[in-house]
């Protein structure tokens, strides 16, 4: 069966500050997609990143680095030198290749103190 | 590209009453539409997956009578809430990928108040 786990399920950091929101997951596929979104006080779920399983490459998007690693099944995500508007809630989810659906996460509701 | 919109943003109505939520796809065709519900603190819980022209498949323990999904184009999706409850208050958000492609694309969201 396929699981998301985000322990995190709250964190505060100073603003400036780096941070790692940590994601593991389970599925039997050897093929399917992890996702990381965005979501603020606004509601809106925003996208961030996809990954594909066969892509074991780390990405770096400006503040936002991710790292998968398949042999521990994680997905972490980084926020680099903080900011108060990085404050939201940050979902990771699982999608295999048979279906369209995605798996979320709990979620991790990141505080950015000023 | 990729934007979803939702209408309305939100809405309050009274119990026994049913409410639609509209979901469009603004710039790209939608072959599948996701329909997911979200309590307060809580993470989505999805409740149906719409492709155009098709009846909806419905996750466990959601009451397709009571929450009517429609998805007659490729760029629009429909939820009815029939004969609303309080119990059905929630931030109802839909998310639109396009063919053969995995990334959903999600709207603003829909909260219900139901009185």
């Amino acid at each position: 069966a396929q699981k998301v786990t985000q322990a995190q399920t709250e964190i505060s950091v100073v603003e400036k500050e780096d941070v790692t929101l940590d994601c593991v997951y389970e599925t039997r596929d050897t093929t399917y997609y992890l996702f990381w979104y965005k979501q603020p006080p606004s509601g809106e779920l925003v996208f961030l990143i996809r990954r594909n399983s066969f892509d074991e490459q780390n990405e770096i998007s400006g503040r936002y680095s991710w790292n998968f690693q398949k042999s521990t099944s994680s997905f972490n995500f980084t926020i680099t030198a903080s900011q108060v508007v990085d404050s939201a809630v940050y979902f990771c989810a699982l999608s295999e290749v048979r279906d369209d659906k995605i798996i979320f996460g709990k979620g991790t509701r990141l505080h950015i103190l000023p | 590209g990729a934007v979803v919109s939702q209408h309305p943003s939100r809405v309050i109505c009274k119990s026994g009453t049913s409410v639609k939520i509209e979901c469009r796809s603004l710039d790209f065709q939608a072959t599948t539409m996701f329909w997911y519900r979200q309590f307060p603190k809580q993470s989505l819980m999805l409740m149906a997956t719409s492709n155009e022209g098709s009846k909806a498949t419905y996750e466990q323990g959601v009451e397709k009578d009571k929450f009517l999904i429609n998805h007659a184009s490729l760029t629009l999706s429909t939820l009815t809430v029939t004969s609303a409850h309080p119990e059905d208050s929630s931030f109802y958000i839909c998310s639109a990928s396009k063919l053969a492609r995995k990334t959903q694309y999600f709207g603003p969201g829909t909260r219900l108040l139901v009185l």
